[in-house]
């Protein structure tokens, strides 16, 4: 079983629609990230967080620690955010490597 | 600059040739970390660099893979005897260092061994 594990793995919506990726993880975590992977393969880093919920725009972040769980939500999508979005943990035992989720694939159609 | 850069941002070279990439971190990034991402699959970890010394090189994945970083900013990670599946997005990212600061990537070299 993967440590970090991501649904859906691949998602099509229509544009407006609101977005839910989830992530699911089975270590002890210091932090977790939110990526986006647009084709071409530039990251962007999009939140980081260890407890509670960010927000940047129309996406929202959200992390439980008790349930080991996090969600990243996509307000309004647009067709421009059609990307891969990846969520990556940080150990607690280690200060500097990320284990990787598989990535969801996500497209919004006009 | 403003943000991580990388150099070449594509490069084709033939099989048992020598390449060598290069990541400019963000200005006063003590840490600096190396990925790899073959088509189709999740990133890899390659090494990390907590200012010039590299306490963890585990991801290298053979003795063909070098890197080094030089004062403690820019890094050159070098790929010896070059194999086609060695082909793969080689990512950078740097962070302020230490175990709760953000990574910030750069673009990538798109590395295509023929």
């Amino acid at each position: 079983k993967n440590e970090v594990e991501q649904s859906p793995q691949n998602l099509t919506a229509q544009e407006g629609e609101f977005i839910t990726i989830n992530c699911s993880y089975s270590v002890g975590i210091s932090a977790l990230h939110w990526l986006q992977q647009h084709p071409g393969g530039g990251i962007v880093s999009l939140f980081m967080l260890s407890s509670g919920k960010k927000k940047h725009g129309r996406l929202i972040a959200t992390i439980n620690i008790q349930e080991k769980h996090s969600s990243l939500h996509i307000t309004a999508s647009h067709p421009r955010d059609s990307a891969v979005y990846i969520c990556a943990v940080r150990s607690i035992d280690s200060n500097y490597q990320l284990i990787w989720g598989a990535g969801t694939k996500l497209i919004i159609k006009p | 600059g403003a943000g991580v850069s990388q150099s070449p941002s594509n490069k084709v070279t033939e099989k048992g040739k020598d390449v060598e990439l290069r990541c400019d971190p963000i200005s006063g990034h003590t840490a600096l970390y190396w990925y790899r991402q073959s088509l189709g699959q999740g990133l890899e970890f390659l090494i990390y660099f907590q200012g010039n010394s590299a306490p963890d090189k585990s991801g290298l994945p053979s003795d063909r893979f070098s890197a080094e970083r030089t004062g403690g900013s820019v890094s050159t990670l070098t790929i010896q005897r070059t194999q086609q599946e060695d082909s793969a997005v080689y990512l950078c990212a740097s962070s302020l260092g230490g175990r709760s600061y953000e990574q910030y990537f750069g673009p990538g070299t798109r590395l295509t061994v023929t």
